[in-house]
């Protein structure tokens, strides 16, 4: 059954740059069929996506964070990480890693994320 | 941008039956996916395609997708359906993810 982690550290300076890695276990991050995806959840909000990367380094991004974020993959440690940059109180979110499902009917895309890792609660503040 | 619209809140009594719309610009057009988060857990998806279920998921949840809004119907509803509720689509004009607001569902 696949599973996946986030870890990093809860508490971040402002304008310190937040790093976050999501470990998958139980199955293969380089599968063809999957995307690697992170999501966020401010405190009482609903969920943002902040973006998603294939096994090979190709990346989707939310245009409204793209300026400020790095996703990579680590095939040899089945991880992939996230960098935010610059990051102020309004990144205060739970963060979770997610499994997409990679679509290609006609063009490349990503499905439904499923499963999803538990959360990791990062506050910014000094 | 593409934008999905979802009611703040529903209620309705156990044994009946909730309905939590997903509004979008032609929806219909796209496929959409719904998760369901409990206070202090992840999110599960329970529909995926519009209408499928993923396995463990009762058959009590089902979806449907039309014109500009998109459905999630939970039959029979029981006090631990009682939980937020999101749609998701991929926005191909944009190359993103979309998630709704939100729906908190409150079994009375």
């Amino acid at each position: 059954q696949l599973q996946l982690q986030e870890s990093g550290p809860g508490l971040v300076k402002p304008s310190e740059t937040l790093s976050l890695t999501c470990t998958v276990s139980g199955g293969s991050i380089s599968s063809s069929s999957y995307y690697w995806g992170w999501i966020r959840q401010p405190p009482g909000k609903g969920l943002e996506w902040i973006g998603s990367i294939y096994y090979s380094g190709s990346t989707y991004y939310n245009p409204s964070l793209k300026s400020r974020v790095t996703i990579s993959v680590d095939t040899s440690k089945n991880q992939f990480s996230l960098k935010l940059s610059s990051v102020t109180a309004a990144d205060t979110a739970v963060y979770y890693c997610a499994r997409a499902l990679r679509g290609y009917s006609g063009y490349d895309h990503l499905n439904w994320f499923d499963p999803w890792g538990q959360g990791t609660l990062v506050t910014v503040s000094s | 941008s593409y934008v999905l619209t979802q009611p703040p809140s529903v209620s309705v009594a156990p044994g009946k039956t909730a309905r939590i719309t997903c509004g979008g610009n032609n929806i219909g057009s796209k496929s959409v996916h719904w998760y369901q988060q409990k206070p202090g857990q992840a999110p599960v998806l329970v529909i995926y395609y519009d209408s499928d279920r993923p396995s463990g998921i009762p058959e009590r949840f089902s979806g449907s997708n039309s014109g500009n809004t998109a459905t999630l119907t939970i039959s029979r509803v029981e006090a631990g359906d009682e939980a937020d509720y999101y749609c998701q689509v991929w926005d191909s004009s944009s190359d993103r993810v979309v998630f709704g607001g939100g729906t908190k569902l409150t079994v009375l």
